[in-house]
């Protein structure tokens, strides 16, 4: 089955950028998103399609797709953004989660 | 407002049976693909299952395939999960999530734009 690979962790200084990678086979081929969630709360889409950020989501989020790894960028970091972040693609008629990734803001 | 509403949760033993429900409001609902999501304590976010906006086509996480059945009725707005033959690794919070691709075309770009709460299921002797 398809496979989608995070780091388990990432640290950031605040206002620094923080780059999350989520990597699996051909998966510039496919169409990458990007949630956020924080403790106790449901998930939240950052990124769709790729590159798409939907309305009310921050500028500083940004993301790429291209070879075998698809990238959630964000761009000047702050405290806020503490959270897990998941990415996610269809595959083979299903849908496949990264394992998440603990960003920390320090 | 998108609204997502799912009841249904609670505590059963194994091998039991247990069904879902997502109340939907603030969209056309039999237009967007629906979809199941779980997450276990502590752990990261697992697809469960998905099913057309028609209810045509529906799609399973192998670990779920033949014990649970997805299937929505669209006159209510409220998408369903029965669940069977439950066991310890089923134990989670079950989220109803909406695609956020209206044409539901191409399964590709499917992506959850709304979530509910959530609804916890556990599973224990």
């Amino acid at each position: 089955s398809y496979k989608l690979t995070q780091p388990p962790s990432l640290s950031v200084s605040p206002g620094q950028t923080a780059s999350i990678t989520c990597s699996g086979d051909k998966l510039g081929n496919k169409y990458a998103c990007w949630y956020q969630q924080k403790p106790g709360q449901s998930p939240v889409l950052v990124i769709y399609q790729d590159t798409k950020r939907p309305s009310g989501i921050p500028e500083r989020f940004s993301g790429s797709n291209s070879g075998n790894t698809a990238t959630l960028t964000i761009s000047g970091t702050q405290a806020m953004d503490e959270a897990d972040y998941y990415c996610q693609a269809w595959d083979s008629s299903t849908v496949v989660f990264g394992g998440g990734t603990k960003l920390t803001v320090l | 407002e998108v609204q997502l509403m799912e009841s249904g949760g609670g505590l059963v033993q194994p091998g039991g049976s247990l069904r879902l429900s997502c109340a939907a409001s603030g969209f056309t609902f039999s237009s967007y693909a629906m979809s199941w999501v779980r997450q276990a304590p502590g752990k990261g976010l697992e697809w469960v299952s998905t099913i057309s906006g028609s209810g045509d086509n529906t799609y399973y996480a192998d670990s779920v395939k033949g014990r649970f059945t997805i299937s929505r009725d669209n006159s209510k707005n409220t998408l369903y999960l029965q669940m069977n033959s439950l066991r310890a690794e089923d134990a989670a919070l079950y989220y109803c999530a909406k695609d956020g691709d209206a044409s539901g075309t191409d399964r590709r770009k499917i992506h959850f734009d709304y979530w509910g709460q959530g609804t916890l299921v556990t599973v224990s002797s």
